[in-house]
């Protein structure tokens, strides 16, 4: 990896509770990618940001999702209700040209 | 979301021999490709990306386009146990932009 740190690693939650999850990006990098993974899906680009900004969050399931990135070094996810279809491993990826580099993940399980 | 479809596999190859991954994408737009390699419970990291058509090498690695034919490949020559991991295929716009994945597709390499 190249420094994304993501927080919590793993984290198991009831249906219906709220879920944050955190990433800290690599400092000089312009742009910040959410990104789900499950088996059936693969990785699905959930929202990104240039410059702290959203550009693009067509990816978002639905308005239990929202992203926020208040500055550089900080972006949050946050799923509200939560439901037992959202558990998945959630990464986290900063890139500035040609390459994402990913966080090691949030794992996320809702029962 | 972009399509990008890869063989899931899972692809087996002897230890020693050429390992190669197939990807085609829908977007004739895309101008940027990307290969990821996944280690299980691990984030994706880049092996190699292209721009052009024709071949590029990296070591072992190889990743070959075709635009005309929407289709992007990797080959692993001398394939070592330590390959053995899911390969993600990623397709850009344009540098920095949004990144579609593959759903990836599962290789070992049997000693």
């Amino acid at each position: 990896d190249a420094g994304v740190i993501q927080s919590p690693r793993h984290e198991v939650t009831e249906m219906g509770q709220e879920v944050t999850l955190r990433c800290k990006p690599i400092s000089g990098h312009d742009y910040l990618f959410w990104y789900r993974q499950t088996m059936m899906r693969g990785l699905e680009l959930l929202i990104y940001f240039n410059n702290n900004v959203p550009i693009d969050d067509s990816g978002m399931p639905e308005d239990r999702f929202s992203a926020k990135m208040p500055n550089a070094s900080f972006s949050t996810l946050k799923i509200q209700p939560s439901e037992p279809r959202d558990s998945a491993v959630y990464f986290c990826g900063a890139g500035s040209g040609n390459t994402i580099y990913f966080g090691e993940g949030s794992w996320l399980t809702v029962v | 979301q972009k399509e990008v479809e890869q063989n899931s596999g899972p692809l087996s190859v002897p230890e020693g021999a050429i390992a190669s991954l197939n990807c085609t994408y829908s977007d004739r737009g895309s101008q940027s490709f990307f290969w990821y390699r996944q280690y299980s419970g691990k984030s994706p990291e880049l092996i190699m990306f292209i721009y052009s058509n024709g071949d590029k090498e990296d070591g072992r690695f190889t990743a070959q386009l075709n635009k005309a034919s929407q289709y992007v490949s990797l080959l692993i020559r001398d394939s070592q146990p330590s390959d053995s991991a899911t390969y993600l295929c990623a397709v850009s716009q344009s540098t920095g932009n949004q990144f579609y994945f593959g759903t990836g597709t599962s290789l070992t390499v049997i000693p």
